[in-house]
């Protein structure tokens, strides 16, 4: 059973470029949440999703972020015109929801690092 | 707002050393704790799950603890060897949640050989 999966593992754009992330829960998991840490920094929430469904995007900065996990495909962070400081390393993880949500374990994917000129 | 602090940030010790790593939480109102380690550069390796009702976990050399009560839980290694040297994070998933987990900054362990 392959682990959560991210690509890709490094990504270089310059300012006012797009980046896209992407991640592949592991097979029997339909719920993935995206997390980002910055240099000196611990892992922050950014936003919770189930398919075709965003459940909190209570962490995602207001502007130039969007997420989402459709029925078919990986879930996919997008950063449009990305400045320096969204240079970080940005992590996927996925849970087995089965009755209440909350107790599972969320299984981390190897993170997207992303550096921006 | 739910905080989490991991003290030390960083700890240096001989190899064979018992050790223990602490992670203290401000809201007790949780599902769950789980204990990470992470390698330079690379992604987070879950090592513990403790539920709220549980006391302690234990998995090999590694055992986790939790008071709920006092917002405090530990990690406890023993025999440390130099492969586990690592960042080790503590995080929480609050009841007031979705489901996100909130971190601490971690604990950098360097085990000399």
């Amino acid at each position: 059973n392959a682990g959560v999966m991210q690509n890709p593992r490094h990504l270089v754009r310059r300012r006012g470029q797009e980046a896209r992330l992407r991640c592949s829960p592991m097979k029997g998991h339909s719920h993935v949440y995206w997390y980002r840490q910055l240099p000196e920094e611990g892992l922050k929430f950014m936003v919770y999703l189930q398919k075709e469904n965003i459940i909190d995007e209570s962490g995602m900065p207001k502007e130039r972020f969007s997420a989402e996990f459709p029925k078919e495909g990986p879930s996919i962070l997008r950063i449009q015109q990305v400045v320096r400081g969204d240079s970080a390393a940005y992590f996927c993880a996925s849970s087995p929801i089965v009755g209440q949500a909350q107790a599972y374990e969320q299984y981390f994917g190897p993170g997207t690092r992303l550096t921006v000129t | 707002k739910q905080e989490v602090t991991q003290i030390p940030a960083a700890l240096s010790v001989p190899e064979g050393e018992n050790l223990v790593l602490n992670c203290s939480f401000t809201d007790s109102a949780i599902y769950n704790l789980q204990w990470f380690r992470q390698d330079p550069g690379k992604g987070l390796t879950s090592l513990l799950l403790i539920q709220s009702s549980q006391r302690e976990q234990t998995s090999g050399r590694l055992n986790a603890s939790l008071d709920k009560s006092s917002g405090r839980s530990t990690l406890y290694i023993a025999a440390s060897q130099p492969g586990d040297s690592a960042t080790y994070l503590c995080a929480v998933r609050g009841r007031g949640s979705q489901g996100n987990l909130i971190f601490g900054k971690g604990t950098k362990l360097s085990v000399k050989p």
